[in-house]
C-alpha cells in the first residue's frame, strides 16, 4: 500500500527565501508524480508532473526533482514570494491507474 | 478551455438524507476521478472513472456510488448521509489510461452535514 509523506508539515518564511519542500513514498512503482498547490477554500492546481522516467521538472521559479529508487521527490521554490503561500501536495500515480495518492502536505506562509 | 466544473459549489443536508453531486470534465478528458478531503483524513480517493466503466474504487461504503456518462459528465452519489461525511468534494480529469497528462482538479463541492 502506497504511503506518502511530507516534511515539513508547515513553514514560515521571510519573502525572498529559497524553499525545499520534501515528499517521501513507500512503493516505487508508479507511472509519475505530480505536484500541486491548494489555496484555503479551493480545488487543487497542477504545478508540475515529473514521470518515473525523469529526473527533474521545471516550470518558472519552481523546480521538481524525483528519485524513483529512493521514493523521493523534493519541490524547490525559489525566491519565494507571499503569493506562493498555500498547501503543498505531492501525489505519486501507482502504475495502471489514474488515481492519485496525496501527502498529507506543507502549509507554506511566506511573510513580507 | 474550460477547466474542471463542479456542482454545486455547495450543499447543506441533513442526516439520512442523500445527495448528488456532478462534474463536467475538461473538453476530451474521458477519465474522472473523485476524492474526499477532511481536516483528518486528507485527500483520499472515491472512484476513478474511464468510458463510462468504474476503473478503481477506494476504501468507502457502499453509500458512495458514482457514474459516468458518455460525454464523459459523472455524478457522484451518496445515500444515507452521516455527519462524518461533511467534506470537500474533489473530482478530477485527465485524458486517460497511459498517458502522461496532468489531473485537473475543479474547485469542489463542499458538503455540509447538519
Amino acid at each position: 500500500k502506497q504511503e506518502v509523506t511530507q516534511i515539513p508539515a508547515a513553514l514560515s518564511v521571510p519573502e525572498g527565501e529559497n524553499l525545499v519542500l520534501n515528499c517521501s513514498f513507500t512503493d516505487s512503482a508508479i507511472y509519475n508524480l505530480q505536484w500541486f498547490r491548494q489555496d484555503p477554500g479551493k480545488g487543487l492546481t497542477s504545478l508540475l508532473l515529473i514521470q518515473s522516467s525523469q529526473r527533474e521538472q521545471t516550470s518558472g521559479r519552481l523546480n521538481a526533482s524525483l528519485d524513483k529508487s529512493s521514493g523521493r521527490s523534493t519541490l524547490y521554490i525559489a525566491a519565494s514570494q507571499p503569493g506562493d503561500s498555500a498547501t503543498y501536495l505531492c501525489a505519486p500515480r501507482p502504475q495502471g491507474t489514474d488515481k492519485l495518492i496525496f501527502g498529507t502536505g506543507t502549509r507554506l506562509q511566506v511573510f513580507p | 478551455k474550460a477547466g474542471v466544473t463542479q456542482t454545486p459549489r455547495y450543499l447543506i443536508k441533513t442526516r439520512g438524507q442523500q445527495v448528488t453531486l456532478s462534474c463536467s470534465p475538461i473538453s476530451g478528458h474521458r477519465s474522472v476521478s473523485w476524492y474526499q478531503q477532511t481536516p483528518g483524513q486528507g485527500l483520499q480517493f472515491l472512484f476513478e472513472y474511464f468510458s463510462e466503466t468504474q476503473r478503481n474504487k477506494g476504501n468507502f461504503p457502499g453509500r458512495f456510488s458514482g457514474r459516468q456518462f458518455s460525454n464523459s459528465r459523472s455524478e457522484m452519489n451518496v445515500s444515507t448521509l452521516e455527519l462524518g461525511d461533511s467534506a470537500l468534494y474533489l473530482c478530477a480529469s485527465s485524458l486517460g489510461q497511459g498517458d502522461n497528462q496532468p489531473q485537473h482538479f475543479g474547485d469542489g463541492t463542499r458538503l455540509s452535514i447538519l
